[in-house]
């Protein structure tokens, strides 16, 4: 596509319930990341994607966090049994990765606002 | 840990004006430093990207400057415009061997016509 794409843009839901994010990178892009922005907070790094694997998973707030890459393209960001500290947006963005000496650059989507309630 | 900042945290000028951006980082080790603009409720729009080999970039009226070894960088914005009103993100890239941006705390920008 033209952009990275996420749905849905917006989504309420109930404490406790599991939610799915899910993000459509740049086409060809194989780098793809997901990170956090908290209200007054700056962006927090989740987890990065190359390929469908995801060497780093450390920035993963809990075990209740879990992302998945499938066919190297979209990927899904899932957290399970939802808290009102996870109210967020979730920002995916993609990239060429790297190309031998430097990183490309980064194109956002228009991120997900998880409000839980 | 690398740690990015940025000054000032909010800035109100009048339409019209030049000004600069400011952003620090404490670890000398990047290979990118790349400036977004966010506007509410949005994702990040990319506006420039500089690798750690170049000390400039230029994209119309914007121009950021990189000097790795002191840990700034400055965004200048030239004749600046209502539409230019927004926050400003600068973020590294960290020298891990993996794609990661550190975020700085942001400029929050507002235009005034």
């Amino acid at each position: 596509g033209a952009g990275v794409s996420q749905s849905p843009s917006n989504k309420v839901t109930e404490k406790g319930k599991d939610v799915e994010l899910r993000c459509d990178p740049i086409s060809g892009h194989t780098a793809l990341y997901w990170y956090r922005q908290s209200l007054g907070q700056g962006l927090e790094f989740l987890i990065y994607f190359q390929g469908n694997s995801a060497p780093d998973k450390s920035g993963l707030p809990s075990d209740r966090f879990s992302a998945e890459r499938t066919g190297g393209s979209v990927s899904t960001l899932t957290i399970q049994r939802t808290q009102q500290e996870d109210s967020a947006v979730y920002l995916c963005a993609s990239s060429l990765g790297w190309k031998g000496t430097f990183w490309t650059e980064a194109f956002f989507g228009q991120g997900t606002r998880l409000t839980v309630v | 840990k690398q740690e990015v900042t940025q000054i000032p945290a909010a800035l109100s000028v009048p339409e019209g004006e030049n000004l600069v951006l400011n952003c620090s980082f404490t670890d000398s080790a990047i290979y990118n430093l790349q400036w977004f603009r966010q506007d509410p409720g949005k994702g990040l729009t990319s506006l420039l990207l500089i690798q750690s080999s170049q000390r400039e970039q230029t994209s119309g009226r914007l121009n950021a400057s990189l000097d790795k070894s002191s840990g700034r960088s400055t965004l200048y914005i030239a004749a600046s415009q209502p539409g230019d009103s927004a926050t400003y993100l600068c973020a590294v890239e960290r020298d891990t061997g993996f794609q990661k941006l550190v975020f700085g705390t942001g400029t929050r920008l507002l235009v005034s016509p």
